[in-house]
């Protein structure tokens, strides 16, 4: 069946670097955009950007620009999100989502969320 | 950005009520707009996309309506596995951007 499989929860401190995996099965990985979104503890969702697995193009958020790097490796369907200088406000889990239809839609399957915990 | 704000925060509604949810978006967005169920500790389900098209095995109670900035949620007779979260999403134009969110529990 269609799953996106994560990595499992990080901590970090302040001012380091954390890096997530999405691995996708049950589809063809280069098909469909892989979004990224977080959702701080009691928030709600925050989109961050997409990267697309054919070619490894990405957009993000212009308030993540600079700090976040999404990457993909085809051979093994998985994308990966890195997000850098890390503060108390990245506190989140991170979930990767699959574009419904290719690009520029809704999120039809979600991974199961990547709890990531940035400590002083 | 586009700003999405969701009425109301929190709903409180008895097993078979009829039950609706609001969306606003600060700028039209056509009908690029869709509803998430998110329980507990989970990931968000698509319900509804494309402001009205029910998710494939999403069960028919859920549906969704508007264009422009006005956009509802409704469930046709409330069920006790509905408690949930629900979020309106745009994807319209970059950044994407979600409602706060709306609680809805079970009298």
């Amino acid at each position: 069946q269609v799953q996106l499989v994560q990595s499992g929860a990080d901590v970090k401190k302040a001012g380091a670097s954390v890096k997530v995996s999405c691995k996708a099965s049950g589809y063809t990985f280069t098909d469909r955009y892989i979004h990224w979104v977080r959702q701080a503890p009691g928030q709600g969702l925050e989109w961050m950007g997409w990267i697309k697995p054919y070619s490894g193009g990405t957009n993000s958020a212009q308030k993540f620009r600079g700090r976040v790097t999404m990457t993909r490796d085809t051979s093994i369907s998985t994308v990966y999100m890195e997000l850098n200088r890390l503060s108390s406000d990245d506190t989140a889990v991170y979930y990767c989502a699959r574009d419904l239809l290719g690009e520029d839609d809704a999120f039809d399957m979600w991974g199961q969320g990547t709890m990531v915990t940035v400590s002083s | 950005d586009i700003q999405m704000t969701q009425s109301p925060s929190t709903l409180s509604a008895s097993v078979g009520d009829r039950v609706t949810i609001t969306c606003r978006a600060s700028q039209t967005i056509s009908s690029w707009l869709a509803w998430y169920q998110q329980k507990p500790g989970k990931a968000p389900k698509l319900l509804i996309y494309k402001a009205s098209s029910l998710e494939s095995g999403v069960p028919s109670r859920f549906s969704g309506s508007g264009s422009g900035t006005e956009f509802t949620l409704t469930i046709s007779s409330l069920q006790p596995d509905d408690v949930a979260t629900y979020h309106c999403q745009q994807y319209d134009r970059y950044p994407y951007t979600f409602g706060q969110g709306t609680k809805l529990e079970i009298k």
